[in-house]
């Protein structure tokens, strides 16, 4: 089945050891994103693609970084993760507009990170 | 003010119950509409869309008011398997972002 997978779905880290968070679609969708989830909130939006064109927030931190280096996967990168950068990190993807249903996300189903 | 404003809840209701959430979103140029569910620390899916004629999908009836610039969702015969987290979410045409309102909280009780 055609799917988003995100990988770990658990991770450890030290305060300030950079971490990289996977995700890899079989959707063959043009759009990714990465959302950041904290308890009890809404899904953040840190930036999105559409192909290789980054679109980053205005208020995401420098310390979150991405990549792109194909339709299939993104990587996302915290440089120094910070006791308040634990959370959900949930990648999503939705094909191109004027597709059927192109305003659908679809989700993996996320990497809980901890920062001890 | 949050864009996407929604009751957080929890809505506690016995099987078999209606019941009904609403939204309020900010931005009037808003242009699609929808309800999202998310299960406890699982990740959010497409419920249904929302259409200004309303729009229903078995025991899920939702509706949009542009004027007032809110979205409902009720949902009759409320089953365990209903009790989940709804977000409330709106999307601009002009780009591919949604914004997710913080979620109504459901329990339904045997």
């Amino acid at each position: 089945d055609a799917m988003v997978i995100q990988n770990p779905r658990y991770q450890v880290t030290q305060f300030g050891k950079p971490v990289t968070l996977s995700c890899s679609q079989t959707l063959n969708h043009n759009v990714m994103y990465w959302y950041q989830q904290k308890s009890s909130q809404a899904p953040k939006l840190l930036f999105h693609y559409y192909d290789k064109d980054f679109n980053n927030e205005a208020d995401t931190p420098d310390n979150f970084q991405s990549r792109r280096p194909n339709t299939s996967f993104c990587f996302l990168d915290i440089r120094s993760p910070g006791l308040g950068d634990a959370a959900m990190y949930l990648c999503a993807t939705s094909s191109s507009p004027g597709r059927p249903r192109s305003y659908e996300q679809f989700f993996g189903p996320g990497t809980r990170l901890t920062v001890l | 003010r949050k864009e996407v404003e929604q009751d957080p809840g929890p809505f506690n209701v016995p099987e078999g119950a209606t019941v009904a959430f609403n939204c309020t979103y900010s931005n009037s140029a808003s242009q699609s509409f929808f309800w999202y569910r998310q299960d406890c620390r699982k990740e959010p899916k497409l419920l249904m869309s929302v259409y200004s004629s309303g729009n229903e999908d078995g025991r899920f009836t939702a509706q949009l008011n542009r004027a007032s610039q809110y979205i409902s969702l009720l949902i009759r015969d409320s089953k365990l398997s209903d009790s989940a987290t709804y977000l409330c979410v709106v999307g601009m045409d002009s780009s591919y972002k949604l914004i997710f309102g913080s979620g109504t909280r459901l329990l339904v009780r045997p």
